[in-house]
């Protein structure tokens, strides 16, 4: 059985630029949650989606779009690119009482 | 969101126990202590979590204060491959329906 995996592993875009980052659960989870983990600090929730539906949001701006597929499959989607959007962003699917963290995308924004 | 404190770091030896402290004076009677720890280059990875009991599994045990304003996680015997960042947090209930608030963790070193 897979884990979460998430795509791609890397990305370069420019200030102003859009990106969407993938994500596919372990099977058979319905909940996928994103985060956002800077360099030397503890990932920081950018929401979470259920049902197709964003059931949670933490702090982050408008410019921070998801969405969640019927196959549970979620993608985040981040509008006019900040430098301080540069990040780790991590995807993490559960089920019933634990999380699984993909191994993560790597955004730079130069 | 209920606050967590740990130490910002950690020593110990390869095959000693490690007790990894955490404050949590606020929490609520609904929060449950959760742990994860984050491998260099890798998402977290759960740990444990409990409620009100100690609680254990083949990774690690969690001892929780009476008063339950205090939590430790104890490696029993560290290694290598223990080393990495670790995350106490409170959380509603079954994590799944709600979200983790990452605090700073404690990066534990581990010395062969």
């Amino acid at each position: 059985d897979a884990g979460v995996t998430q795509s791609p592993t890397h990305l370069i875009k420019t200030r102003g630029q859009q990106v969407t980052l993938r994500c596919s659960p372990k099977s058979g989870h319905d909940t996928v949650s994103w985060y956002q983990q800077a360099l030397g600090q503890g990932p920081q929730f950018i929401f979470q989606y259920y049902e197709e539906e964003e059931r949670q949001r933490g702090n982050f701006p408008d410019r921070f779009s998801g969405h969640q597929f019927p196959n549970y499959s979620s993608e985040l989607n981040v509008n006019a690119l900040l430098l301080g959007d540069s990040a780790l962003y991590l995807c993490a699917s559960s089920h019933s009482g634990r999380n699984f963290f993909g191994p993560g995308t790597r955004l730079t924004v130069l | 969101d209920a606050k967590t404190t740990q130490p910002n770091s950690m020593e110990s030896n390869e095959e000693e126990p490690v007790h990894l402290p955490c404050n949590h004076s606020t929490i609520s009677g609904t929060d449950y202590i959760h742990w994860y720890r984050q491998l260099p280059s890798q998402g977290p990875e759960y740990v444990i979590h409990g409620l009100t009991s100690n609680v254990n599994n083949r990774m690690a045990s969690l001892a929780i204060a009476e008063d339950r304003k205090s939590s430790t996680l104890i490696l029993h015997r560290a290694t290598l491959r223990d080393a990495a960042v670790y995350y106490c947090i409170l959380a509603r209930g079954g994590t799944s329906y709600g979200k983790l608030t990452f605090g700073q963790g404690t990066i534990l070193t581990v010395h062969p």
